[in-house]
């Protein structure tokens, strides 16, 4: 099944303890990017990917880091998570900008 | 940094009824305009999409209409029904950055039919 795989799906941390949320897609698709939503603000775009090893940032980098080693997977980093982090996230996959993104199943974070 | 302003952020429509939610973009980088939807507890879904070499697209009850020249394009639902209800989201270009042209959402509009 053709699908964008993100783990875990619910994360309680504290303040300051590096986590990551990994991100999965198994349709060999190049382009790749990170959204936290809160209420009011809608889906904010934090990191995007065009390609392995190329990355940029989005509206909202601040606090986090990716990568793309390996084509399928994008993990998101939150080096030294804060409150104001909380928030859902979301990956998504499509083979190019110009086409359908498909989303993961988001992840709820609360950092405390 | 580009902006892509959705209106309205709310909207209550009765069953039957016409919904319409519109989205302003101001970045040409590409020509693909989709509207996303939302279900509480779930990821965005593509709902519809319209590439501006036509100026309306319908799929059933939504159909998308574009003003490239106003640059802003809209979704209508015709005979909204209450499994209608949900967030929906419109996208355009965003900024161009090294890893080429970032996707901008708009703030989302929350649909609610009253049955």
């Amino acid at each position: 099944e053709a699908q964008v795989t993100q783990n875990p799906r619910y994360l309680i941390t504290v303040t300051g303890k590096k986590l990551t949320v990994t991100c999965s897609q198994n349709m060999n698709h190049e382009y790749m990017s990170w959204y936290r939503q809160d209420p009011g603000l809608g889906l904010r775009q934090i990191y995007y990917s065009m390609n392995v090893e190329v990355t940029d940032k989005g509206d909202v980098p601040e606090g986090y880091k990716v990568s793309r080693k390996e084509k399928r997977n994008f993990p998101l980093i939150l080096e030294s998570p804060s409150p104001n982090q909380t928030s859902l996230y979301f990956c998504a996959s499509s083979p190019r900008l110009e086409e359908t993104q498909y989303f993961g199943p988001g992840t709820r974070l609360l950092v405390l | 940094q580009q902006q892509v302003k959705q209106s309205p952020q709310s909207l209550i429509v009765q069953k039957g009824g016409i919904s319409i939610i519109n989205c302003a973009y101001e970045n040409t980088a590409f020509d693909y305009f989709p509207w996303y939807q939302q279900f509480p507890g779930k990821g965005p879904a593509l709902l519809i999409a319209i590439r501006p070499d036509v100026s309306e697209k319908k799929e059933g009850r939504f159909t998308i209409s574009f003003n490239k020249s106003a640059k802003q394009f809209s979704l209508h639902i015709m005979d909204s029904q209450p499994g209608d209800s949900a967030t929906y989201f419109c996208a355009a270009p965003g900024g161009v950055g090294q890893a080429g042209t970032a996707l901008i959402f708009g703030k989302g509009t929350t649909l609610s039919v009253s049955s």
